[in-house]
């Protein structure tokens, strides 16, 4: 069965730090799709990136960066000189190419704090 | 472009009344939409999903119905509230594949009394 687990709860970190969210998935497909979405306090989910199965590649966009290994099962999220508008519920979240009817299946979050 | 509304953005209802709550999507034909519920700030879970007019699936059992009467309206209802119903409500579309990723509403929050 697919799983995302984000074992982190909570970050707490100061203005101008880097901070690496994890995220560790499982699934039986060998065609699967990984995402992060950003939820602000305000509520609404803000899609950050789709990554595919098949491309390893890592990717950075700004200050954000996604490191996708397959090996470790793992696709974390870093974000480089974090501010205060990163302050966020950030959620991981997987979805399988093969599965009729299928949903994302997301991580419980982690709640980023980013202080001043 | 493509634009999610729903409405209400909150609600505060009594245990056992109904309940509509109402998405909706401008920009784009046939979209795939979703309902889920997320409790307690945390965790989202997918109620109810559509690929077209009168197709709706169901993932969890509850007290809970969706209807798609039109091609980019997404009614998620209940004839009677629990308490347990309280959460935040939030709407999704996608296209194309239904494996890509979704794009969410603003969500409604329901406070079941």
């Amino acid at each position: 069965a697919q799983k995302v687990t984000q074992a982190q709860t909570e970050i707490s970190v100061v203005e101008k730090e880097d901070v690496t969210l994890d995220c560790v998935y499982e699934t039986r497909d060998t065609t699967y799709y990984l995402f992060w979405y950003k939820q602000p306090p305000s509520g609404e989910l803000v899609f950050l990136i789709r990554r595919n199965s098949f491309d390893e590649q890592n990717e950075i966009s700004g200050r954000y960066s996604w490191n996708f290994q397959k090996s470790t099962s793992s696709f974390n999220f870093t974000i480089t000189a974090s501010q205060v508008v990163d302050s966020a519920v950030y959620f991981c979240a997987l979805s399988e190419a093969n599965q009729a009817g299928t949903a994302l299946i997301f991580g419980k979050g982690t709640t980023l704090s980013v202080s001043s | 472009s493509q634009t999610i509304h729903q409405w209400p953005a909150t609600l505060v209802q009594p245990v056992g009344s109904p309940l509509s709550l109402e998405c909706t999507v401008e920009g784009t034909s046939n979209p795939n939409l979703y309902w889920y519920r997320q409790a307690a700030g945390r965790g989202l879970q997918l109620l109810f999903y559509s690929v077209g007019i009168g197709q709706i699936s169901s993932e969890v059992p509850q007290n809970l119905s969706a209807s798609r009467p039109q091609d980019r309206q997404f009614i998620l209802s209940s004839k009677k509230l629990l308490l347990s119903d309280s959460g935040f409500y939030l709407c999704a579309w996608n296209y194309g594949q239904i494996s890509y990723e979704q794009y969410f509403g603003p969500g409604t929050r329901l406070t079941v009394t």
